[in-house]
């Protein structure tokens, strides 16, 4: 079964880029790997999915290491509404057997 | 716009009560979950379904059971409430290709007095 490790807390300025790390040593071949925001009062929020090298959309990047023990969840010019929490999500499905394995999640507080 | 609601925001209850917590997806989604959420240790996974009347325990299923008779809906069973059950519990939903997009409700904060 999976573990996932993460920075507790995390403290940026309005503007710059943010870089989250999880790590994963014992991830298994077929597991894909996704991160989810997280505001107050609210259920998270998918941000994005990858399973190798680098995948970026409109909200953020998430780069994979060739060995694929960790990965980085990349917030470029982070605003004050990029307050959250943020976890990253191991998982595996296949032959009648799945595992999931949240993070227990990075606090991300942004400083004007 | 996809939707998980859930039949509560909060819950009181009695140690020793039935609690039954309803969840709803309008997405047509195979796959429901149930998490729970405590300060600290993040989400854990208590039940999965990945079909009508379909099951998968997840890390933490012990005191707790579940139903899916309807594809829209997935409910959790406590059959009978406990202090440390005192929880946030969240439900989500995906397609049966993308395990791993979750949508989620805005979850039931329960507490058994």
């Amino acid at each position: 079964l999976a573990k996932t490790t993460q920075p507790i807390s995390m403290d940026s300025y309005e503007g710059q880029e943010v870089n989250i790390t999880c790590s994963h040593n014992n991830i298994a071949t077929n597991d894909y790997i996704t991160w989810y925001q997280q505001f107050p009062s609210q259920g998270p929020r998918f941000i994005i999915q990858g399973y190798k090298t680098k995948v970026t959309n409109e909200v953020a990047s998430l780069f994979i290491p060739a060995d694929r023990k960790s990965s980085t969840l990349s917030l470029p010019r982070v605003s004050l509404s990029d307050t959250a929490v943020y976890y990253c999500l191991v998982g595996y499905s296949g032959a009648g057997s799945y595992q999931l394995t949240f993070g227990k999640g990075t606090k991300l507080s942004v400083i004007p | 716009d996809v939707k998980v609601t859930q039949s509560s925001r909060y819950l009181v209850k009695r140690t020793g009560e039935k609690v039954f917590l309803e969840c709803v997806q309008d997405m047509d989604h195979e796959n429901m979950f149930w998490y729970r959420q405590d300060p600290g240790l993040g989400l854990r996974l208590i039940y999965f379904s990945y079909d009508v009347k379909m099951k998968e325990k997840g890390d933490i299923p012990e005191g707790y059971s579940v139903s899916r008779e309807k594809k829209e809906r997935f409910s959790l069973i406590l059959e009978s409430a406990s202090t440390n059950q005192t929880s946030m519990y969240l439900c989500a939903s995906s397609t049966s290709g993308m395990l791993y997009e979750q949508y989620f409700g805005p979850g039931t904060r329960l507490t058994v007095t």
